[in-house]
């Protein structure tokens, strides 16, 4: 499976503020992912992370809020904006191995405390 | 609404015992299933994908799946202290990449 390499693993941000999370992955990919885990809550999908065309929002998720670029075919980012304590959440970058069997691997998540 | 259900437990185990795991989902169309295992303050883990009706065995692992039913679970043989974690069942969304995740069951293995 591929190596994927997220960054930062962990930040304390005030309010109003920012952050930009990184995804590297070791091997080139279609598609990549952004999900949210609140505390306690399962994975919520964010967004779908295309190469070369604008990133596809789930329902409740907006670009302006989450805005995501995708370069190239091995790196992705998402930033979180204007930051409220209700963003403090796990946030994760997956990847979808290319061979047709929907299997996902994830980074080892960006762990953001707003306050 | 596509929905993936799971108890969230905990689901407490002795040590040696077989724990089982169950998940339900909405989507009849649905054709490819996973197991995540999440332990505490870390990222998910696959563990088993399952694709066809039956069990689908790897060491300890057994899932099984009953598309007519929509059900998919997972088996761990010999459960160990250190299988305790959070087991996400996660099905993937018809013509897409996209996987939906159930909300997880605690699993505890006590010795």
């Amino acid at each position: 499976s591929a190596v994927i390499s997220q960054k930062p693993s962990r930040d304390i941000c005030q309010r109003g503020t920012s952050l930009t999370i990184q995804c590297q992955v070791d091997s080139q990919v279609t598609m990549m992912f952004w999900y949210r885990q609140q505390p306690g809550q399962s994975l919520t999908l964010i967004a779908t992370a295309n190469q070369g065309s604008e990133a596809t929002y789930e329902s409740g998720f907006v670009i302006d809020k989450f805005p995501i670029s995708r370069p190239n075919l091995t790196f992705s980012t998402l930033t979180v904006s204007n930051m409220s304590p209700e963003d403090s959440s796990i946030y994760l970058c997956s990847v979808a191995q290319s061979t047709g069997t929907h299997e996902a691997f994830f980074g080892q998540g960006t762990r953001l405390t707003v306050v | 609404q596509k929905e993936v259900e799971q108890n969230s437990g905990p689901l407490s185990v002795p040590e040696g015992a077989i724990a089982s795991l169950n998940c339900t989902y909405s989507d009849r169309g649905s054709q490819s299933f996973f197991w995540y295992r999440q332990y505490s303050g870390k990222s998910p883990e696959l563990i088993m994908s399952i694709y066809s009706n039956g069990d689908k065995e790897d060491g300890r692992f057994t899932a099984q799946l009953n598309k007519a039913s929509q059900y998919v679970s997972l088996l761990i043989r010999d459960s160990q202290p250190s299988d305790s974690a959070t087991y996400l069942c996660a099905v993937n969304i018809l013509g897409t990449d996209k996987l939906i995740f159930g909300t997880g069951t605690r699993l505890q293995v006590f010795p």
